[in-house]
């Protein structure tokens, strides 16, 4: 079956540091990649998404580019902040199916 | 903003009681869905809802749990005997549009813990 799998955490990080959350996935056919961001307290909200092979999501600041060649769907930021912390969820959907299919989560901390 | 909200935030409940969780979607929503996550492991898609009428369910799914919209604003998800393994952060979630190509926009979640 499908299934994502997400670069295990917690990651911590200093303010401006450079972030790389790996994420690859196994499915079939061609899904819709998306990452996900839950802040304290707060439900999970859609941060970017790619619906297609070499398309590149970003929002915010963070880029994602899926890579069909290597089924892979990595979230970088170039320089973060402190209020970037968070879980970060990233998933997939099917073309045909209903349903999203996520990864376990990866705590960011940035501390300043 | 529009939101979806949850209630309760938490819910503490003896294990073979009926829980009942419930979820506001935003108003011009069509989809409505839940998911749970147990502490440490991934999220994991329940069922999906649309036209008054479930679409979509998972494996975890069973006859333990029931889906109701029953007016025009309220999503409920109910368990009627629960079990250790029940315990969980619930989120609800709606769209517009069939989940697979639009946003999913979710609660914050309502954590049951069954003792």
């Amino acid at each position: 079956g499908d299934s994502v799998t997400q670069m295990e955490g917690p990651v911590t990080l200093s303010e401006e540091a450079f972030l790389t959350i790996n994420c690859t996935y196994t499915a079939t056919g061609y899904p819709s990649l998306f990452w996900y961001v839950q802040y304290p307290g707060e439900g999970l909200q859609l941060l970017l998404k790619a619906t297609k092979a070499d398309d590149k999501g970003s929002n915010k600041g963070f880029e994602a580019t899926y890579r069909k060649e290597t089924t892979s769907f990595h979230l970088e930021k170039g320089s973060v902040q402190v209020s970037d912390s968070a879980v970060y969820f990233c998933a997939l959907s099917p073309g045909s199916a209903r349903q999203l299919t996520f990864g376990s989560g990866t705590q960011l901390t940035v501390l300043p | 903003e529009p939101e979806v909200t949850q209630t309760p935030s938490h819910q503490v409940t003896q294990m073979g009681q009926e829980v009942i969780l419930r979820c506001v979607p935003i108003s011009n929503h069509l989809y409505f869905y839940w998911y749970r996550q147990i502490l440490g492991q991934k999220v994991e898609f329940l069922v999906s809802f649309y036209n008054n009428e479930i679409s979509e369910k998972s494996e975890i799914f069973d006859d333990q749990f029931s889906v109701e919209r029953p007016d025009g604003s309220n999503f409920t998800l109910k368990i009627r005997s629960t079990k250790l393994e029940d315990s969980a952060m619930y989120f609800c979630a709606s769209s517009e549009v069939q989940q697979g190509t639009g946003e999913l926009f979710f609660g914050e979640g309502s954590r049951l813990t069954v003792l």
